[in-house]
């Protein structure tokens, strides 16, 4: 069974800084690998999705890369500003349309 | 166009109730897949629609049901509530077929507390 692990939990930077997420997955046969922004209370918006064929993918400030052999993806955040507090998750899908996600990473930056 | 619709989006019930909650996916989206969100356990899949058919399913007891309608809307129910249903439902839509990207779009949530 699929299972996916973000580290770490909770993350505190300055503003401006530029950071890097983690999430890795136990199950390198996946059919692609999104990364989501949750606010409080609120749902999940989508950020980037990378296809299995793909390596990374960019929008503005972020950029998410994959490396399926190792079962790793990164989401790199440059420039991080006191609006990108938030939990971000990542969620692995399979070629069933199952999708497995992890915990989440906790940000909080600080003006 | 219009995102992912969840109706109620806050209710309140007590333990042995019954709740229906509804989810309008983005038009053209014909997968449904509805998840139960709590501080503790996070995210977990309860079940997908697609075509009107339950396509995966989750490890939740069979008081957690759903369907969905031939226009892609669907509503899952949650009979003889429990104090530990208590949690925020997400509804996410997305095209739901091969070769598509797969993207899952959420809804906002809704959020039902069982006294």
């Amino acid at each position: 069974k699929q299972e996916v692990t973000q580290i770490p939990a909770a993350l505190s930077v300055p503003e401006g800084e530029n950071l890097v997420l983690n999430c890795s997955f136990t199950d390198s046969a996946i059919y692609n690998l999104q990364w989501f922004r949750q606010d409080p209370g609120k749902g999940l918006t989508s950020l980037l999705l990378i296809q299995s064929s793909q390596r990374e993918q960019t929008s503005g400030r972020l950029n998410a890369s994959l490396d399926k052999s190792s079962g790793r993806s990164t989401l790199y955040i440059a420039a991080s500003q006191p609006g990108d507090s938030a939990t971000y998750l990542c969620a692995v899908g399979d070629n069933f349309n199952k999708f497995y996600f992890g915990s989440g990473t906790k940000l909080n930056v600080k003006p | 166009k219009a995102g992912v619709t969840q109706t109620p989006r806050y209710l309140i019930k007590t333990r042995g109730q019954q709740v229906t909650l509804s989810c309008s996916p983005i038009s053209g989206h014909r997968s449904v897949s509805w998840y139960q969100q709590t501080p503790g356990q996070g995210l977990q899949f309860l079940f997908e629609y697609f075509s009107e058919t339950q396509r995966n399913k989750g490890n939740f007891p069979g008081r957690f049901s759903g369907r969905q309608f031939s226009n892609s809307r669907s509503e899952m129910n949650v009979s003889t509530l429990e104090l530990g249903d208590s949690a925020l439902y997400l509804c996410a839509s997305s095209l739901g077929w091969s070769p598509n990207t797969g993207e899952l779009f959420f809804g906002e949530g809704s959020r039902l507390t069982v006294l």
